[in-house]
């Protein structure tokens, strides 16, 4: 049972428009969601993160948002750059589960020149 | 510089040879975790440890185990591999359990 899913394998965007890349879960008990990135030959990276009690947290040209209701949270890059095209991973955890982090099966960005 | 760093980064073997990777990280972390990728499966736990003498099983521990006898190390054992066992494996360090993890390079097996 997948309780982290992302459902669209991949995404491909133009340069300077914005990515969207979304992710749904399933256990209502998820409190805390991190999204990394992932380059081809090398281990993923953290990007951002965000608490259940926010719905939007922002740090530069990324920002997540979390919509608790519907068990879904996004991330999106604006303006998107031919760096940003990598594999993006969505992971959710609890705080009463400590050390059980639950991945997304991924996104691969293509951000086009 | 802060690293966590994975050997053998590439290992072909055949089922059934007992084998080790190691991992290692610089940083005084005392949470560390496995996990393995598989196409359209993402990252998956295999194991982690909340700190030196504590481990507990992730979502996919079979065939594998585990030590923490040193904060830096969290070697990963395959007692008896298996071809399924073929995968891309990842070992993750952070500060806390829910803090950002700090990943290694990927160590990718092979298992004949």
């Amino acid at each position: 049972d997948q309780q982290v899913k992302q459902n669209s394998p991949s995404l491909s965007v133009q340069e300077g428009r914005i990515s969207i890349l979304n992710c749904d879960y399933t256990n209502s008990m998820f409190d805390y969601f991190l999204w990394y990135k992932k380059y081809p030959a090398e281990g993923p990276t953290f990007l951002i993160s965000i608490s259940s009690i926010k719905d939007k947290n922002e740090d530069g040209r990324f920002t997540v948002f979390l919509n608790k209701s519907a068990k879904h949270l996004s991330l999106h890059i604006v303006p998107s750059q031919p760096g940003d095209s990598a594999v993006y991973f969505c992971a959710a955890t609890s705080s009463g589960n400590t050390g059980k982090l639950i991945f997304g099966q991924g996104t691969t960005l293509q951000v086009k020149p | 510089e802060a690293q966590v760093t994975q050997n053998p980064r590439y290992l072909i073997t055949v089922t059934g040879k007992k084998l080790t990777v190691t991992c290692s990280q610089n940083m005084n972390h005392e949470y560390m975790s496995w996990y393995r990728q598989d196409p359209g499966l993402g990252l998956r736990q295999i194991y982690y440890s909340m700190n030196v003498e504590v481990t507990d099983k992730g979502d996919v521990p079979e065939g594998y185990k585990v030590s923490r006898k040193e904060k830096r190390n969290f070697p990963l054992i395959l007692e008896s591999p298996s071809p399924n066992q073929t995968s891309l494996y990842f070992c993750a360090s952070s500060l806390g359990s829910t803090g950002e993890l700090f990943f290694g390079e990927g160590s990718r097996l092979t298992v004949l």
